[in-house]
Parts: structure tokens; C-alpha cells; sequence
């Protein structure tokens, strides 16, 4: 199992600015995702933060809106940059083991985007 | 893009009646998995069955796989409040770990 933890756990942005979500696990995953949720929706994979390269996108995502690092194998940020009220949504960090187990999710954060 | 549909989207029982959310998907998986969302919070990991697995158990969940017809059910025995929250399905296609996500079912279960 895997503790996650996610800041921050809300924020209310402005259209045009930019806001970086981190996401910080309590030991080393090889696997680690982000997802999307918009408002009564299910969630969308955005992207896998990969250590060391670059993240790998899904369709409808891009590195421009949302940049991602992964330093280590504990720690990941998602940049969603230059906002709109229609990024308005619940971003979630996880966490994989592969095919065996199930993910650990992150609590999320929910953003706001006026 | 979603994987496939749940169903119902969303479902209203008592307490003690036993709860059926149905999940069909469209390609092939590695395996399936039921998750559980409470209030907007972080999704809670329930159940993985494996694509050779028909059923599978654990508590009062006991979930159900037919991958001739892509398709799995969740059933909630004797239903508690606490059990109130969206309930979701995803696929695990292959190696890289990624999940496709249904639509979710939303219970809610009457003290």
C-alpha cells in the first residue's frame, strides 16, 4: 500500500494563471498517473509522470497546458498552466503496482478557475 | 476517452437491501477493477478481478466478470449508509498500468 498526499487540496485561481499541484507518496513507485475529473464526471488520465523523461500524454492532453515533472520516485508535480474556467476540475495523483494490485489514489485537489 | 458505460448512474435503496451496479467495457483487458469515490474525495481501491477470474469476493462485495460479453457487476450485500458514494469501474489493458474509467454509479443508501 501507498500513502498519498496532495497540495494544495483546493485553490481558486485566476483565468490566465498558472498552478502547480504536487503530489508526494511515502515510498518509491514506479508507476505513478494523473487524472482529471471535471465537475459530476468520472475521471480521465492526463498523463504518466515518468522519473527521469519526459511524461507520456494521453490523447486530448499536452505538455504546453500541463507540464509535468517527476524528480524522484516519490514525488511528482502537474502544472496546469494558463487556466480557464473550463480547467475547473478534481486533479488526482496515483499510484501503480501493475497488473496484481489496484492503484492508491491521492486525495485530490479541487480547483477553481474564475 | 471512457471505456465503456455503468449502470445504473444512480441508485437509491434502504439500508439492508443489497445494491447491483453493472460495468461494460469495449476492448480487452488484463483485468478489471471496482473503486469507490466518496463526496469528490480520492477514489478507495475495492476490488481487482483478473480477466481469467469469473467471481470474486471480498466482504459484502462480490464481483462478477464475463469477457465474452465485456462486461462485470458489483454487488453490495446488506447495504449500509456508509456505503453512500460513486462507485466506478476501470480496466487495466496491459502492462503500462494505465486505467480507462466507466461512468460511475451513484448510491445512495436510506438509514
Amino acid at each position: 500500500s501507498a500513502v498519498i498526499s496532495q497540495k494544495p487540496s483546493r485553490d481558486i485561481c485566476q483565468r490566465g494563471t498558472s498552478l502547480t499541484i504536487q503530489c508526494q507518496v511515502d515510498s518509491q513507485v514506479t508507476m505513478m498517473f494523473w487524472y482529471r475529473q471535471q465537475p459530476g464526471q468520472s475521471l480521465t488520465l492526463i498523463a504518466t509522470a515518468n522519473q527521469g523523461s519526459e511524461a507520456t500524454y494521453e490523447s486530448g492532453f499536452v505538455i504546453d497546458k500541463f507540464p509535468i515533472s517527476r524528480p524522484n520516485l516519490t514525488f511528482s508535480t502537474l502544472t496546469v498552466s494558463n487556466m480557464s474556467p473550463e480547467d475547473s476540475s478534481i486533479y488526482l495523483c496515483s499510484v501503480g503496482y501493475g497488473g496484481r494490485v489496484g492503484q492508491f489514489f491521492g486525495p485530490g485537489t479541487r480547483l477553481t478557475v474564475l | 476517452s471512457q471505456q465503456g458505460e455503468e449502470d445504473p448512474q444512480a441508485l437509491s435503496i434502504q439500508e439492508g437491501e443489497n445494491a447491483t451496479m453493472n460495468c461494460s467495457y469495449k476492448t480487452s483487458i488484463n483485468n478489471l477493477q471496482w473503486y469507490r469515490q466518496n463526496s469528490g474525495r480520492g477514489l478507495v481501491h475495492l476490488i481487482l478481478i483478473r480477466s481469467n477470474e469469473r467471481e470474486k469476493h471480498s466482504g459484502r462485495l462480490r464481483v462478477t466478470l464475463d469477457t465474452s460479453k465485456k462486461s462485470s457487476s458489483l454487488l453490495i450485500t446488506a447495504s449500509r449508509a456508509a456505503d453512500t458514494a460513486s462507485y466506478f469501474c476501470a480496466t487495466d489493458g496491459g502492462n503500462t498500468g494505465k486505467l480507462i474509467f466507466g461512468q460511475g454509479t451513484t448510491l445512495q443508501v436510506k438509514p
